[in-house]
C-alpha cells in the first residue's frame, strides 16, 4: 500500500478567498484523483491528475475553480478557488497501485467556507 | 455509465450478530469490486477487493463474492464487534477508460454491545 499525507489536514476560509491542498505519495505513482466528499455523502471524483499532462475533470467541476498541478510522480495539489460555502466539504486525494489496480486515500482536508 | 446501488443505511445490530450489506452494480465489462471502510474520524481504508467474475475478497472477517450473473458484492461477517462501526462504501473500477472508482452511497453500520 502507499502512505499518503495531505495538507492542511483542515482550514476555516472566507468566502471568495482559495485555498491550495497538498498531496504527497511516499512512492512514484502514474494516477492520481481527487475527491470530494460533501457532509454525510459519498464520494465524488473531481479530477484525476497524470504527471505530464493537463488533469481530466468530471462533469461538473471546472479547470478554472480547482485547478490541479502534477509536477512529478509523488505530488499534486488541488487549489479550490473563490470559495463559497457550498464549497465546504473533504477533500481528498487518491492514488492507484499500478500493479494490483489498488487504491488508496489520503487522511483527508476539512474545509469550512465562512 | 458505472453506478453503484447500497442499501440504505443506517444498519443497527447487536454484537456477534451476522452482517449483510448489499450492493449491485451497473457496468460494462469486467470491472473490479471493492469495499472500503471509514471509522469515525478516520480516512477512507480499502477493505477487501475482487478482480474477476467468482472472486471472494476478505479480510479482518469481511467476506464479499463477486457475482456477475446477478452484478452483485454483497459484504458479510459473520460476527460483528463494537469496532466494526463504521461506514462501509461499495465502489468498482472500471476495466476499460475511466479509472477512477465509483462509489455507492455508503452505509453506516452501528454494532451495539
Amino acid at each position: 500500500s502507499a502512505v499518503i499525507s495531505q495538507k492542511p489536514s483542515r482550514d476555516i476560509c472566507q468566502r471568495g478567498t482559495s485555498l491550495t491542498i497538498q498531496c504527497q505519495v511516499d512512492s512514484q505513482v502514474t494516477m492520481m484523483f481527487w475527491y470530494r466528499q460533501q457532509p454525510g455523502q459519498s464520494l465524488t471524483l473531481i479530477a484525476t491528475a497524470n504527471q505530464g499532462s493537463e488533469a481530466t475533470y468530471e462533469s461538473g467541476f471546472v479547470i478554472d475553480k480547482f485547478p490541479i498541478s502534477r509536477p512529478n510522480l509523488t505530488f499534486s495539489t488541488l487549489t479550490v478557488s473563490n470559495m463559497s460555502p457550498e464549497d465546504s466539504s473533504i477533500y481528498l486525494c487518491s492514488v492507484e497501485n499500478d500493479e494490483a489496480y489498488e487504491q488508496y486515500f489520503g487522511p483527508g482536508t476539512r474545509l469550512t467556507v465562512t | 455509465g458505472n453506478s453503484v446501488t447500497q442499501m440504505e443505511g443506517p444498519v443497527t445490530l447487536s454484537e456477534e450478530a451476522f452482517l449483510t450489506i448489499n450492493c449491485t452494480y451497473t457496468a460494462t465489462g469486467y470491472p473490479s469490486l471493492f469495499w472500503y471502510v471509514q471509522y469515525p474520524g478516520e480516512g477512507l481504508q480499502l477493505l477487501l477487493k475482487a478482480t474477476k467474475a467468482d472472486d471472494k475478497g476478505s479480510n479482518k472477517g469481511f467476506e464479499a463474492t463477486y457475482r456477475k450473473e446477478t452484478t452483485s458484492f454483497h459484504l458479510e461477517k459473520g460476527s460483528v464487534q463494537v469496532s466494526d462501526s463504521a461506514v462501509y462504501f461499495c465502489a468498482l473500477r472500471g476495466d476499460t477508460g475511466r479509472r477512477a472508482l465509483t462509489f455507492g452511497s455508503g452505509t453506516r453500520l452501528q454494532v451495539q454491545p
